[in-house]
C-alpha cells in the first residue's frame, strides 16, 4: 500500500530533550515536507526537501532541524524542544511535478 | 497578508443542499491549487485538483478564477459523510506549498 510513515503516533516528552520523529514513503516520491497544524493557524511548513541532500526551509523553520540522506526517509529533529513546540505534526511526500502532498497521519507532541 | 484565506465557517447544512466554499490566495505567481478534506484529528486527505478549466467529481466541483485569485468548491447533494473541514492550498514558486486554515462543514440529518 502506497504510503506516508511516520512514528512516533503519539509523544510527550520534557523541556530541552532532544528527539526525533521519523518519517519513511514508499511511493519514491521526490518532495518530502514537515507541517505543524495549530489551531487557529491552518498547517505551516516547517522544511521541504525537493530530493536527496537538497532541503530548504519554510515558514517556521525554527527549532527544528531535519535531513534527506535517502529518498524515502525524512527525519524531523528538535534539539531542544520547547512547550511553544508542542503541535500535531505532519509528514508529507509528492511527486516532482504538479501533484499534491500525500499526507501521514500525524504526530501530536507535547512538551512539558 | 496571508497567502490563502478561507472563510473559517462553520457551515451547517441539511442533507441534500448544496454548499460552496470560496478560498483566495494572494501570490498571483500560483501555479497549482488543491482542495483537501480533512477529518477530525486526522490526516488532511486530497480531495481534488483544481485546474483552470474548472473540474467535476462527482458531486464535487472545483473552480479557478485567475484574474480575482480565488478558488471554490461546490458540493451538490451533501451527505452525512461530507462533514469534515475543507482546506484550500496553493503552490507558489519555490516549492511551497500554503493551505487555508479551512471551512468546516457539518452536514445535519
Amino acid at each position: 500500500e502506497a504510503q506516508v510513515t511516520q512514528n512516533p503516533r503519539y509523544l510527550i516528552t520534557v523541556t530541552g530533550k532532544k528527539l526525533t520523529v521519523t518519517c519513511s514513503q514508499n511511493m519514491n516520491h521526490e518532495y518530502m515536507s514537515w507541517y505543524r497544524q495549530d489551531p487557529g493557524l491552518g498547517l505551516r511548513q516547517i522544511y521541504y526537501s525537493m530530493n536527496v541532500e537538497v532541503t530548504d526551509k519554510g515558514d517556521v523553520p525554527e527549532g527544528y532541524k531535519v535531513s534527506r540522506k535517502e529518498k524515502r526517509n525524512f527525519p524531523l529533529i528538535l534539539e531542544s524542544p520547547s512547550p511553544n513546540q508542542t503541535s500535531l505534526y505532519f509528514c508529507a511526500s509528492r511527486i516532482q511535478g504538479a501533484g499534491g502532498y500525500t499526507f501521514g497521519s500525524g504526530t501530536r507532541l507535547t512538551v512539558v | 497578508r496571508k497567502e490563502v484565506e478561507q472563510d473559517p465557517g462553520p457551515f451547517n447544512v441539511p442533507e441534500g443542499a448544496t454548499v460552496a466554499f470560496n478560498c483566495t490566495y494572494s501570490n498571483s505567481a500560483s501555479q497549482s491549487f488543491f482542495w483537501y478534506r480533512q477529518d477530525c484529528r486526522k490526516e488532511p486527505k486530497l480531495l481534488m485538483s483544481v485546474y483552470s478549466s474548472g473540474n467535476e467529481d462527482g458531486r464535487f466541483t472545483a473552480q479557478l478564477n485567475r484574474a480575482s485569485q480565488y478558488i471554490s468548491l461546490l458540493i451538490r447533494d451533501s451527505k452525512l459523510s461530507d462533514s469534515a473541514t475543507y482546506l484550500c492550498v496553493v503552490n507558489i514558486p519555490g516549492n511551497q506549498f500554503y493551505f487555508g486554515t479551512g471551512t468546516s462543514l457539518t452536514v445535519i440529518p
